[in-house]
């Protein structure tokens, strides 16, 4: 069964510092990656994912993540903090089944920028 | 436009209540998906719907009942709700369900509360 794991509950950083919110990976078969934001009291938004092809992947508002096959992991990182990516991020990994496609979650992790 | 569109925001009810959640998109996804979230916790999908058909249950009791009565809307009928169906829930769509790399919109959620 496909799953991923964030070992990290939460995460702190001053703003200004480089960010990196940890995400490792069990698939059968190809890795098709996610990760999401959310923030308070909203839904969940898309930042950016791997498929294939180059390990470093960009994404939406200067996030990037980084693809480690070996390793099993697709880390998100940002190269300097802002207060407002203060949010709970969930990294998700494709399921696919007979029925069709899924996405399962791992547990989240906050992220907390302080200033 | 990314817009996945959830009313009501906010609902409360009582155990013997029928009432219904709504979800509509006009990105002309034709794969829709219900999820339950709980607070600080990751969404669980509920159902998917594909070209209007359901095409998996996550085995979520009969006091759920989906409905999608066109490409755009997803309903999600509820009857004789508990107290711990209290949740935030989430609407999300696609292109499909099958492509690997497609990426779920999702909607600023439901907050349902069960008296």
């Amino acid at each position: 069964a496909q799953s991923v794991a964030q070992p990290e509950d939460q995460v702190n950083v001053a703003e200004g510092n480089p960010l990196t919110v940890k995400c490792t990976y069990s698939v059968s078969g190809n890795p098709y990656l996610f990760w999401y934001v959310q923030y308070p009291n909203r839904g969940l938004q898309f930042l950016l994912k791997y498929i294939t092809g180059d390990n470093l992947v960009k994404g939406s508002y200067g996030f990037e993540a980084e693809f480690n096959k070996s390793q099993t992991s697709f880390h998100l990182k940002k190269p300097s903090a802002l207060v407002s990516d203060s949010a709970l991020y969930f990294c998700a990994v494709r399921d696919i089944r007979e029925a069709g496609t899924a996405l399962i979650f791992g547990k989240g992790t906050t992220l907390s920028v302080s200033s | 436009d990314t817009e996945v569109t959830q009313t009501p925001k906010h609902l409360v009810m009582g155990m013997t209540n029928k009432k219904s959640l709504k979800c509509e998109q006009h990105m002309g996804h034709r794969a829709m998906y219900w999820y339950k979230q709980k607070a600080k916790k990751p969404p669980e999908l509920m159902f998917v719907y594909s070209y209007e058909k359901l095409s998996i249950n996550e085995s979520v009791p009969s006091r759920f009942s989906p409905e999608c009565p066109n490409s755009s809307l997803l309903n999600l009928h509820l009857h004789a709700l508990q107290p711990e169906d209290s949740a935030l829930y989430l609407c999300a769509s696609s292109q499909d369900h099958r492509g690997q790399g497609n990426i779920q919109y999702f909607g600023a959620g439901t907050r349902l509360s069960v008296l």
